[in-house]
């Protein structure tokens, strides 16, 4: 079953602009991944943000961690027609590490981003 | 580095055949952990093999079923084919070292299995 809920479901913007996706979870994290999929492909690691953390940048990608409304946001920067793709967060649970189930990533719908030129 | 390499990329199977998929991770990686993804359900997690062991299983049926060899090298079998698991099927490997807190995962380009 899916942990996560993304918004928007879909996205359209403009070359330049910045989009901004949303990621809820239900149950208690060790960290947060968001992954990028090109049409049907495999997925793409974009970015890990811990539990302790509340931001994270790496180039034109920021994210956001709120573990008190288990809520996550990733933002691109100046958006190119190259980012279109759907994205994705995954989250690993918050058990003992030595269970072997923290590397069970639980996935969101996914939000599919189309960037226009 | 070579990525993680999936084989074959795309097959065509009957209800009631059986299926194996073979995934090939990166150079150095012990973990491989395998999804299946369709529109309908999304991305979900099948089960990882680390050092030739399952150490984490999905809710799948028996039906699926996978193992890893002493290279690291991995297969997924899914017997009794039904329509529903036409899918794109995915795998991930790691590093992942036994008490690793925090991992990312390196995914394959994925085998497009269709049942008819």
């Amino acid at each position: 079953s899916q942990q996560g809920e993304e918004d928007p479901q879909a996205l359209s913007i403009q070359e330049g602009e910045n989009a901004t996706m949303n990621c809820s979870y239900k149950t208690s994290i060790n960290n947060l991944q968001w992954y990028r999929q090109n049409s049907g492909r495999g997925l793409v690691h974009l970015i890990l943000i811990r539990s302790n953390e509340r931001e994270k940048h790496s180039g034109r990608l920021r994210v956001t961690l709120d573990t008190s409304k288990k809520s996550s946001s990733l933002l691109i920067t100046a958006s190119r027609a190259a980012d279109t793709a759907s994205y994705f967060c995954a989250t690993a649970p918050a058990e003992r590490i030595s269970s072997g189930s923290a590397r069970q990533l639980t996935f969101g719908s996914g939000t599919q981003l189309t960037v226009l030129p | 580095k070579a990525g993680v390499t999936q084989t074959p990329r795309y097959l065509i199977k009957t209800r009631g055949q059986q299926v194996t998929l073979s995934c090939s991770p990166i150079s150095g990686h012990r973990s491989v952990s395998w999804y299946q993804q369709t529109p309908g359900q999304g991305l979900q997690f099948l089960f990882e093999y680390f050092s030739e062991t399952q150490r984490n299983k999905g809710n799948f049926p028996g039906r699926f079923s996978g193992r890893q060899f002493s290279n690291s090298r991995s297969e997924m079998n899914v017997s009794t084919l039904e329509l529903g698991d036409s899918a794109l099927y995915l795998c991930a490997s790691s590093l992942a070292p036994d008490r690793a807190l925090y991992y990312e995962q390196y995914f394959g380009p994925g085998t497009r299995l269709t049942v008819t």
